[in-house]
């Protein structure tokens, strides 16, 4: 079985852009959920899309924002970027099984720079 | 706010030893608990979970214990091998999983020929 792949690997941006990043989960996930990850303040959660429907949401502004297609592949988009986007976002999917947000398996997810 | 966090962040052994990496967490109503392996380049890895109800879970080569009494988690590599290297990080969830997965800091674990 294939596994999570995001595209692009590396974006770079410039501050008051906008960016959409892509992830296909593995085959027959229908969860997907999507991490921050910064030096300073690690991973954290942004939020969990389950049958195109987002089921929960972190502490994150308006400015970022997903969806989830009939197909289970899932999009998030960061409008206006400020410098503090710049990081790892990491999309994970896991089984229908499982509750939300257990039994994760990321991707090598997309390096964002904000200059 | 309630986190869970690592003891230390970096942890150097030699090869073929066992090493043990420890977390801390605070949120007693947490009710699962994950440790991932992260290297350079790559996604989180998940290597092994428990849950509350347990106590200890085996995996291969590797082994989850968790004492609740004082909140404490532990990832124990046995025969530590140069693959090992990797940042290692423990995540909890409480509340049926609703505010995603609460990370640690991450201990980079160095392996030392």
């Amino acid at each position: 079985k294939a596994g999570v792949t995001q595209t692009p690997r590396y974006l770079i941006k410039t501050r008051g852009q906008q960016v959409t990043l892509s992830c296909s989960p593995i085959s027959g996930h229908r969860s997907v959920s999507w991490y921050q990850q910064t030096p300073g303040q690690g991973l954290q959660f942004l939020f969990e899309y389950f049958s195109e429907t987002q089921r929960n949401k972190g502490n994150f502004p308006g400015r970022f924002s997903g969806r989830q297609f009939s197909n289970s592949r899932s999009e998030m988009n960061v409008s206006t970027l400020e410098l503090g986007d710049s990081a790892l976002y990491l999309c994970a999917s896991s089984p229908d099984r499982a509750r939300p947000n257990e039994k994760l398996f990321f991707g090598s997810g997309t390096q964002l720079s904000v200059l | 706010g309630e986190s869970v966090g690592l003891h230390l962040p970096t942890l150097s052994v030699q090869e073929g030893d066992n090493s043990i990496i420890n977390c801390a967490y605070s949120n007693s109503a947490s009710d699962y608990f994950i440790w991932y392996k992260q290297e350079s380049g790559k996604g989180p890895q998940f290597i092994i979970d428990i849950r509350s109800n347990m106590d200890k879970r085996q995996g291969q080569r590797v082994t989850v214990l968790l004492n609740k009494t004082v909140k404490h988690l532990s990832l124990q590599i046995a025969a530590t091998q140069p693959g090992d290297s990797a940042v290692y990080f423990c995540a909890e969830i409480s509340g049926g999983g609703a505010d995603g997965l609460t990370f640690g800091k991450g201990t980079h674990l160095i392996i030392q020929p």
